[in-house]
């Protein structure tokens, strides 16, 4: 099972940093955990995948829990833009590469 | 940079019409995916092309049909549309087939149908 587990919902005031959770607790080693995120009428793009460590790139920063059981994407200044759907996906290396509904995240001005 | 382009952006079918959805990339990508989504509910995968010549079916391939053109084109066939058909639908690349790589998907920006 590839699920993984997000809130529905989030809110953020803008320039502030948000944190995203991410529940995967069935993880086994070799999988990599992917963000994408979903802007209005846009199809999906990617953000930030790991496997252990943690990484940033210039979107967002991926914190990987030790036990690998968790992660949080953190988006560090929140701007209007980020208003979107974030979903957190476990990478099994399967062709079916599963987009739960995801966390929709609210900017407030 | 296209990317990923998907046509036509919006369509209106009648039950039991037939339609064609196109989808192109620019990028070299050697898979090819088409996924659906409904109302408030994540992404399901329908059919993908690991490379070139090949296709396999998805989650949900039922009432489908895909072909890989070329490495560049990857369409999706509707023979008899029904309402259940009713999503947008989402064609994307990796450079890699996903079951060797975790290759990033890029995606378009979709298609909306809407089957009366």
């Amino acid at each position: 099972d590839a699920k993984t587990t997000q809130p529905n919902s989030m809110e953020s005031n803008e320039e502030e940093p948000v944190h995203l959770p991410c529940n995967h607790s069935t993880i086994s080693g070799t999988d990599y955990i992917h963000w994408y995120r979903q802007l209005p009428s846009q199809g999906p793009e990617y953000v930030i995948h790991g496997l252990t460590s943690n990484v940033n790139n210039r979107m967002a920063s991926l914190a990987i829990a030790e036990d690998r059981k968790s992660s949080t994407l953190i988006l560090h200044r929140a701007t209007l833009r980020d208003a979107a759907v974030y979903y957190c996906i476990r990478d099994n290396y399967g062709q079916n590469f599963v987009f739960g509904p995801g966390t929709r995240l609210s900017v407030l001005p | 940079n296209a990317g990923v382009t998907q046509t036509p952006k919006f369509q209106v079918l009648k039950t039991g019409q037939s339609m064609t959805l196109q989808c192109a990339q620019d990028m070299n990508h050697n898979s090819m995916y088409w996924y659906r989504q409904d109302p408030g509910m994540g992404l399901r995968l329908i059919y993908y092309s690991a490379s070139e010549g090949t296709t396999d079916k998805g989650e949900v391939p039922n009432g489908y049909n895909v072909s890989r053109l070329n490495k560049r084109e990857f369409s999706l066939r509707l023979e008899s549309a029904a309402p259940s058909q009713t999503s947008v639908y989402f064609c994307a690349s990796s450079e890699e087939p996903r079951s060797s790589y975790n290759s990033p998907l890029h995606f378009g920006n979709g298609t909306r149908l809407t089957v009366t």
